[in-house]
């Protein structure tokens, strides 16, 4: 049962063009929200979060829009840079998540970004 | 420099062998976790702790053993048991494992049974 999905396994832009990244999930116990970049044969690492209080919250050249009703987030990159080529995860967790005592991420299954110059 | 240190980078191991993968953090994070990626999946959790000599199993924690027995340290032992153990292995640590604590990642293991 895949809680967070990314449907789309691979996407091409071009440099200095926007770069839009989509990720849903099904629980909608969810409450918060992360984005991870990940380069091949390194840990990923931390780009973007959202609380499901807001819809949108921003950080330089990337973007993250929750669209609770539809249980869809996604990653805007404007402009797209070389360097963004990369695979990139959404997660979700429970905030409420503290009975075990730790933050159970769930993540998708990735979407590469190749951007071309 | 603070950070999370994984080794080695990559581990070959034969069938029926028993493998510890090394993590360390100087981060002084109280909550480490330890995932596993397979090719076009995401990454899954195996096993999680949130203070010393305390841990949980994560989702796909047969096969496997972890300790806690320092704050700095969270090895993970992949056992003859763990049907398919070849995959990339990322160890993670937050700051004290609540919702919004950002986990920072290392740099991976891979480990590949022969």
């Amino acid at each position: 049962d895949q809680q967070v999905k990314q449907n789309s396994p691979s996407l091409s832009v071009q440099e200095g063009r926007i770069s839009i990244l989509n990720c849903d999930y099904t629980n909608s116990m969810f409450d918060y929200f992360l984005w991870y970049k990940k380069y091949p044969a390194e840990g990923p690492t931390f780009l973007i979060s959202i609380s499901s209080i807001k819809d949108k919250n921003e950080d330089g050249r990337f973007t993250v829009f929750l669209n609770k009703s539809a249980k869809h987030l996604s990653l805007h990159i404007v402009p797209s840079q070389p360097g963004d080529s990369a695979v990139y995860f959404c997660a979700a967790t429970l905030r409420g998540f503290a009975f075990q005592g730790a933050q159970k991420l769930v993540f998708g299954q990735g979407t590469r970004l190749t951007i071309n110059p | 420099d603070g950070g999370i240190t994984q080794s080695p980078k990559y581990l070959f191991r034969k069938e029926g062998q028993n493998v510890t993968l090394s993590c360390e953090q100087n981060l002084n994070h109280d909550a480490m976790y330890w995932y596993r990626q397979d090719p076009g999946q995401g990454l899954r959790l195996i096993y999680y702790s949130q203070i010393v000599n305390d841990f949980q199993k994560g989702d796909i924690a047969e096969g496997y053993s972890v300790s806690r027995e320092k704050k700095e340290s969270f090895p993970l032992t992949v056992t003859s048991a763990q049907k398919n153990p070849t995959a990339f292995y990322l160890c993670a640590s937050s700051r004290q494992g609540r919702g919004t604590d950002t986990q920072y990642f290392g740099p991976g293991t891979r480990l590949t049974v022969l």
